[in-house]
């Protein structure tokens, strides 16, 4: 049973591009999550999505980010015209119910340059 | 607000001297109280699950217990392998999200 897949594992942007990354959940698993981590700082909380629906994007800045998980397809997270502030590990979890624990990816980790 | 503290935010230990890592926690309700282990350049692994006051769980040298107000890890004999920073989190009764702390970074030495 394959975990959670991310990719790509790296990526460099320069300041104004765009930003996607993508998340395939485990098998089975419905519930999806994003967070970001910068470096000697916890994982902080971006969005929730469900297929089809996001649930809770409290997380989320209100621009420039948004997230979607397609009825086929994996969950993607995308950033419009990055800014240097953007660099950060980002990770991908997913859960079979939202209810238990959560398994992450091994994340993206954003360069903006 | 919701939120988790760990202490302490760094541990050294040599090999065979056992401990315990502390993650406190303020919660209008808990779902549930997760730790995990995040080894440097990777995601966090999934170690355990507490639900309940009392509750304890066992893996190898890892066991996690749980109180209504904090949950530890103890670390029996660990080994230079059990480096890595422990991660706790909290999911809170009416939501979805996990609530991390900072982490506890451990280094054992041989």
């Amino acid at each position: 049973n394959a975990g959670v897949m991310q990719n790509p594992r790296h990526l460099v942007r320069r300041r104004g591009q765009e930003a996607r990354l993508r998340c395939s959940p485990m098998k089975g698993h419905s519930h999806v999550y994003w967070y970001r981590q910068l470096p000697e700082e916890g994982l902080k909380f971006m969005v929730y999505l469900q297929k089809e629906n996001i649930i809770d994007e409290s997380g989320m800045p209100k621009e420039r980010f948004s997230a979607e998980f397609p009825k086929e397809g994996p969950s993607i997270l995308r950033i419009q015209q990055v800014v240097r502030g953007d660099s950060a590990a980002y990770f991908c979890a997913s859960s079979p119910n939202g209810n238990t624990e959560a398994f992450f990816g091994q994340g993206t980790r954003l360069t903006v340059v | 607000e919701d939120q988790v503290t760990q202490s302490p935010e760094a541990l050294r230990l040599q090999e065979g001297e056992s401990s315990s890592l502390n993650c406190s926690y303020t919660v209008s309700g808990l779902r549930g109280l997760f730790w995990y282990r995040q080894d440097p350049g990777k995601g966090p692994e999934f170690l355990f699950t507490l639900y309940s006051a009392g509750e304890e769980k066992e893996k190898e040298r890892l066991k996690a217990t749980l109180t209504k107000k904090e949950s530890f890890l103890h670390i029996t004999a660990p080994k230079p392998e059990d480096s890595a920073t422990y991660l706790c989190a909290v999911q809170a009764s009416g939501t979805y999200k996990y609530i991390f702390g900072t982490g506890t970074r451990l280094k054992v030495l041989a």
